[in-house]
C-alpha cells in the first residue's frame, strides 16, 4: 500500500481566516514532505520532516506552519494568505528521507484563497 | 543553466508511436533520479526509478549517462493512457547527511491520439 491521504480536497479561504491541510501516510515513512504546485509549474518544496523533525524550510512565508504531531501525521496551518498562495497543495512521504529515496504523493488540496 | 530541463512539447503522437523525453541536470553530483508522470489536476505519480546501468519496465525504457548529465525516457506502443505530463526529477544533494530534496523538471507534456 503506497496510499497518501490529504484531507480537505478542495479549500476556498478568505485573507483573514485560518485553516489546516492535513496529510496522512500509514506506510512506516519517516520522511514527509509538502510541496506546493500552480498550475502548469513543477511542483516546488516548501518543508521536509525527517523522523519528526523539521529538517528544511525552503523560505516559505511564516504566513504557513508545518506541524509533525507524529509519525504519520504532517498538518500545514494556513493563516492570513494571499491570492497569489492559491494553488494545489501536495504532501509526500518517503522511507527515510535520504538522497535514493522514492517520494510517494497524496493527490494534494486545492486551495483558492479569496 | 537550470538545475533540471526538460523540453516542454507538447509531444502529439499517434497510438503506436514511439516517443522519447529528453532531460539534462545541471548538477553532477546528483545521486538519484526518476520519471513521474502527472495526469491533469492530479498528484505526479512514479512511473520509474533510472539507474546507470537502464531500466525498463514493459513498454517503458530509462537511460541515464552520467557523464553528459542526461536522462531519457522512451515510451514503445504508446496507448491514449499515456497521455499526460512526465516529469524529469532529480535528487541534488551532494553532501553528506540524509536530505531527500526533489527538484523537478517543468515537465513535458504528451497527447497520444487515435
Amino acid at each position: 500500500d503506497t496510499e497518501v491521504t490529504q484531507t480537505p480536497k478542495h479549500l476556498v479561504m478568505g485573507m483573514t481566516n485560518k485553516k489546516s491541510l492535513k496529510c496522512e501516510q500509514h506506510m512506516g515513512h519517516r520522511a514527509m514532505y509538502w510541496y506546493k504546485q500552480k498550475a502548469k509549474k513543477p511542483p516546488e518544496l516548501m518543508f521536509v520532516y525527517s523522523y519528526e523533525k523539521l529538517s528544511i524550510n525552503e523560505s516559505v512565508p511564516s504566513r504557513f506552519s508545518p506541524e509533525c504531531p507524529n509519525s504519520s501525521l504532517l498538518n500545514l496551518h494556513l493563516h492570513a494568505l494571499q491570492p497569489e498562495d492559491s494553488a494545489l497543495y501536495l504532501c509526500a512521504s518517503s522511507q527515510e528521507g535520504i538522497r535514493t529515496d522514492t517520494q510517494y504523493f497524496g493527490p494534494g488540496t486545492r486551495l483558492t484563497v479569496l | 543553466r537550470k538545475e533540471v530541463e526538460q523540453d516542454p512539447g507538447p509531444f502529439n503522437v499517434p497510438e503506436g508511436a514511439t516517443v522519447a523525453f529528453n532531460c539534462t541536470y545541471s548538477n553532477s553530483a546528483s545521486q538519484s533520479f526518476f520519471w513521474y508522470r502527472q495526469d491533469c489536476r492530479k498528484e505526479p505519480k512514479l512511473l520509474m526509478s533510472v539507474y546507470s546501468s537502464g531500466n525498463e519496465d514493459g513498454r517503458f525504457t530509462a537511460q541515464l549517462n552520467r557523464a553528459s548529465q542526461y536522462i531519457s525516457l522512451l515510451i514503445r506502443d504508446s496507448k491514449l493512457s499515456d497521455s499526460a505530463t512526465y516529469l524529469c526529477v532529480v535528487n541534488p544533494s551532494n553532501y553528506g547527511g540524509s536530505q531527500g530534496n526533489l527538484i523537478f523538471g517543468k515537465g513535458t507534456k504528451l497527447s497520444v491520439k487515435p
